[in-house]
């Protein structure tokens, strides 16, 4: 069965440090999702993303971060100069529509900013 | 602005017990509302999707039902084993049509052998 896979597994990074966290869609989907868990907290939405461009993006989704498709098949999440608040669960999510279909989540990527 | 809220946040419950978790929203606008199992330290797996134009989902041993009207959702889990214990979020679609997911903090199943 297809899936959604994320690279890396865990990043750790200094402060101020610039991150991307990579992710493979699902082949024949074409809407994608950033959300980020920090721990004990909830899910929280940070952008989505089709026909190659941001539909939609949180307050939290700021000057500091930045999405693209680079190669047509990767979906990336870019953190320009991290901070420790930054330290979270960091879960990629595609879809083939964006009302009826569910939404297919990687396994995430650990963010630990010292 | 939507808002998701589970009750409980925490439910342990023997094998072989019939549960029902709570999932209730703020915007009856809803286009869809998803259920999902997190496992620790894991992703998300989709468990059920309830269109905004059905009453309720079933797949194996759960059932979703969907009440617009009222802003709540249950998540009906049939003869519990202790492979369901996990946490279990439910995720509403606002009234956007970009895909955006809302979710609520999650309910910590343990089914006790």
């Amino acid at each position: 069965e297809p899936e959604v896979t994320q690279t890396p597994s865990h990043q750790v990074t200094q402060m101020g440090q610039e991150v991307i966290l990579r992710c493979v869609p699902i082949s024949n989907h074409l809407y994608f999702y950033w959300y980020r868990q920090i721990l004990g907290q909830k899910v929280e939405f940070l952008v989505s993303f089709y026909n190659n461009e941001i539909s939609e993006k949180s307050e939290i989704f700021d000057d500091q971060f930045s999405v693209e498709r680079p190669d047509g098949s990767n979906f990336t999440l870019k953190i320009r100069s991290t901070k420790l608040e930054d330290s979270a669960m960091y879960f990629c999510a595609t879809g083939t529509s964006a009302r009826t279909d569910t939404q297919y989540f990687g396994p995430g990527t650990r963010l630990t900013v010292l | 602005k939507q808002e998701v809220t589970q009750i409980p946040a925490a439910l342990s419950v023997p094998e072989g017990e019939n549960l029902v978790l709570n999932c209730s929203f703020t915007d009856s606008a809803i286009y869809n509302l998803q259920w999902f199992r997190q496992d620790p330290g894991k992703g998300l797996t989709s468990l059920l999707l309830i269109q905004s134009s059905q009453r309720e989902q079933t797949s194996g041993r759960l059932n979703a039902s969907l009440d617009k009207s009222s802003g709540r959702s249950t998540l009906y889990i049939a003869a519990s084993q202790p492979g369901d214990s996990a946490t279990y979020l439910c995720a509403g679609g606002g009234s956007s049509n970009t895909g955006k997911l809302i979710f609520g903090q999650g309910t910590t199943l343990q089914v006790k052998p």
